[in-house]
Formats: structure tokens, C-alpha cells, sequence
């Protein structure tokens, strides 16, 4: 069965201070794995994705992640965070193939401090 | 081109009561899945259509919930007779075939009374 945990429900960064976000899963296969993005009141926006080509992948807004076998992680990174950056990350897997439902993590709110 | 579309965005009904949301997913999408959030826990997976047929229904609560996608478009979700524990926000998301991710809808923010 696949999961993912993605650790701290809440991260608070200094505006400009680097953004690290922490995601572990499990997949008894080579799984596909997304960051989404959710700000107030609007639907989940997805980030990035990995799909076993690069395993540093670069998504919208600044944010990366990189895949992690050893590790089985999938931590999302900025370099510089804005205070536009605060919302609802989820990471998610999904079992190779793409036919397979997504699983989503519980979520990190990052708040950014000025 | 248009978005994932939900409505209503929030709907208040009594305990008992019916409720049908809809999910119009972006045209040629033949993914089209249906989640819930309940007060800030995880998105649960409730089921997955490819088309018009249900391919994983295993997330669904209990009969109570009744899903359709009519001719392989837009998607209704029926909640009858609505419960307490069936408040939340329940999204809509759509994919082509294939390792894409998912375009959501905003939601719908279910409140039963």
C-alpha cells in the first residue's frame, strides 16, 4: 500500500530564509510524486512532479524538489521564501502506470514572516 | 481553456437531507476523481471514473454516497441522507490518461447541520 507523511503540520520561515518542506512515502513501486500548492479558499495547484525521468525536478513559482530513493523522500525546497508562498503544501504519490489513485499527505502550512 | 468546475462552492443542509454536488472536469480529461477533506485532516480519496465507468470506488464512506459521470463528462456526487459526519470540503480533480497530475476544482464546502 502506498503513504506518504510529510513531516510538520506547520513551518514558519523568515521572508528570504530557505523553504524546506519534508515528505517520506512508501510504494511497493516505482511511484509517481507531486507537490501541490493550496492558498485560501481556491482548489489544490499542482507544483511539480516526478515521473522517473530527472530526479531533481523544478516547478512553478521557484520551488523544487528532489527524488530520493535511498531515502524514499521527496523534500520541497526554495531558496527564497515571499511572503506569497504562504499557504498548504501536500505532497502525494501515485503508483506507476498512472492509472492508480493519487494518496495525499496530511499537509504543511508554511507561514513567512516578514 | 476552462477549469476543473464545482458547484455549489458551499452548500448548508440538515441532517437527513439530500445534497448533489457537481463536477464539470476540463473537456477530454477522461480522469476524473472525487476527494474529501473533513476539518483539516487528510484528503481522502472517494472514488475514480475513467469515463463514464467507476474504475475505484474503495473510498467511498458508505452507501449513503452515490456517484455518477454521466456519458464520460461532468459528475455528480449524491449524499443522501445526509449526516453530521459527512460535512467537509469535497474536491473534484481531472486528468488526461497517463502520469499527469491532477487539475482540482475549488470545491465544495458541505456543512450538514
Amino acid at each position: 500500500a502506498q503513504s506518504v507523511t510529510q513531516l510538520g503540520s506547520h513551518v514558519s520561515v523568515s521572508e528570504g530564509a530557505l523553504v524546506l518542506l519534508r515528505c517520506n512515502y512508501s510504494s511497493s513501486v516505482p511511484p509517481y510524486l507531486f507537490w501541490y500548492v493550496q492558498y485560501p479558499n481556491q482548489g489544490l495547484q499542482l507544483l511539480l512532479k516526478y515521473t522517473s525521468a530527472a530526479t531533481l525536478v523544478k516547478g512553478i513559482n521557484g520551488f523544487e524538489a528532489e527524488f530520493k530513493k535511498s531515502e524514499t523522500s521527496f523534500h520541497l525546497t526554495k531558496p527564497s521564501a515571499h511572503m506569497s508562498d504562504a499557504a498548504e503544501y501536500f505532497c502525494a504519490v501515485r503508483g506507476g502506470g498512472g492509472g492508480f489513485k493519487t494518496i495525499f499527505g496530511a499537509g504543511t502550512r508554511l507561514f513567512v514572516k516578514a | 481553456e476552462a477549469g476543473v468546475t464545482q458547484f455549489p462552492s458551499h452548500s448548508v443542509i440538515e441532517k437527513g437531507q439530500t445534497v448533489t454536488l457537481r463536477c464539470d472536469p476540463i473537456s477530454g480529461h477522461d480522469n476524473l476523481y472525487w476527494y474529501r477533506r473533513v476539518m483539516g485532516k487528510e484528503i481522502k480519496f472517494l472514488l475514480h471514473f475513467v469515463k463514464e465507468s467507476k474504475q475505484d470506488e474503495s473510498g467511498m464512506p458508505n452507501n449513503r454516497f452515490l456517484a455518477e459521470r454521466t456519458g464520460g463528462t461532468y459528475s455528480t456526487l449524491k449524499v443522501q441522507p445526509a449526516e453530521l459526519e459527512d460535512s467537509g470540503v469535497y474536491f473534484c480533480a481531472s486528468s488526461p490518461r497517463g502520469p499527469y497530475g491532477y487539475t482540482f476544482g475549488s470545491g465544495t464546502r458541505l456543512t450538514v447541520v
